[in-house]
């Protein structure tokens, strides 16, 4: 069975760092790509990066692209977001989801918060 | 990027009815259009993909249509279980795949 879990959600100061983790299981990175969203609570959804079933692949989001960066450990099955240089506007519920075809996402996880304030 | 526009909002029915929720792109999506479900509290669960496509384990009272710009979502007969926050998703331009607002389903 599928799942992803996503952790590492937490308060953190405006220009602080977090690295979020999702843990996958029930399927492998190399059959499928993987990608972190947000979400605002009450608003809607925005994706924010992935990292390709080639291993290679990297895309992001204008809105984070030089702050944030995607990795994974295919060992601990496990994919990361390192977010650094946080603001105010990064506050939001992160999930990690996976394809079912391209770019589109049938297996989601519960999400991890991020919460950016002094 | 592409902008996607949902309409409406809001929609109030009552169970039983047929509910008609509406998507727009700003450019032509071909068939790459799917549909979300996301009940308060719960991650996004896929509906239909390709516009027309349900997943697996969507009842047949939910259907999509359309091409190119626009795009319906169908309940056929709405159930109570069916109260969420409906979203379509463009994936025939990326990155970035982009989503509309969301129309909020309420039944009376």
């Amino acid at each position: 069975e599928v799942h992803l879990v996503e952790s590492g959600g937490a308060v953190v100061q405006p220009g602080g760092s977090l690295t979020l983790s999702c843990v996958i299981s029930g399927f492998s990175f190399r059959d499928y790509t993987v990608h972190w969203f947000r979400q605002i609570p009450g608003k809607g959804l925005e994706w924010v990066s992935l990292f390709s079933r080639n291993g290679v692949t990297t895309f992001y989001a204008d809105s984070v692209k030089g702050r944030f960066t995607i990795s994974r450990d295919y060992g601990r099955s496990s994919l990361y977001l390192q977010m650094d240089s946080l603001r105010s506007e990064d506050t939001a519920l992160y999930y990690c989801a996976k394809e079912h075809g391209t770019m589109y996402f049938d297996y989601w996880g519960p999400g991890t918060l991020v919460t950016v304030s002094s | 990027d592409i902008v996607m526009t949902q309409s409406p909002a809001t929609l109030s029915l009552s169970p039983g009815e047929r509910a008609i929720l509406s998507c727009w792109a700003s450019q032509s999506l071909g068939n790459k259009l799917a549909w979300y479900q996301q009940k308060t509290g719960q991650s996004p669960r896929l509906l239909i993909y390709g516009a027309s496509t349900r997943a697996t384990d969507v009842p047949a009272r939910f259907s999509g249509s359309g091409s190119g710009t626009d795009f319906t979502l169908t309940i056929s007969s709405l159930q109570s279980e069916d109260v969420a926050v409906y979203y379509c998703q463009q994936y025939s331009q990326w990155p970035p795949v982009t989503f509309g607002q969301g129309t909020k389903l309420e039944i009376k």
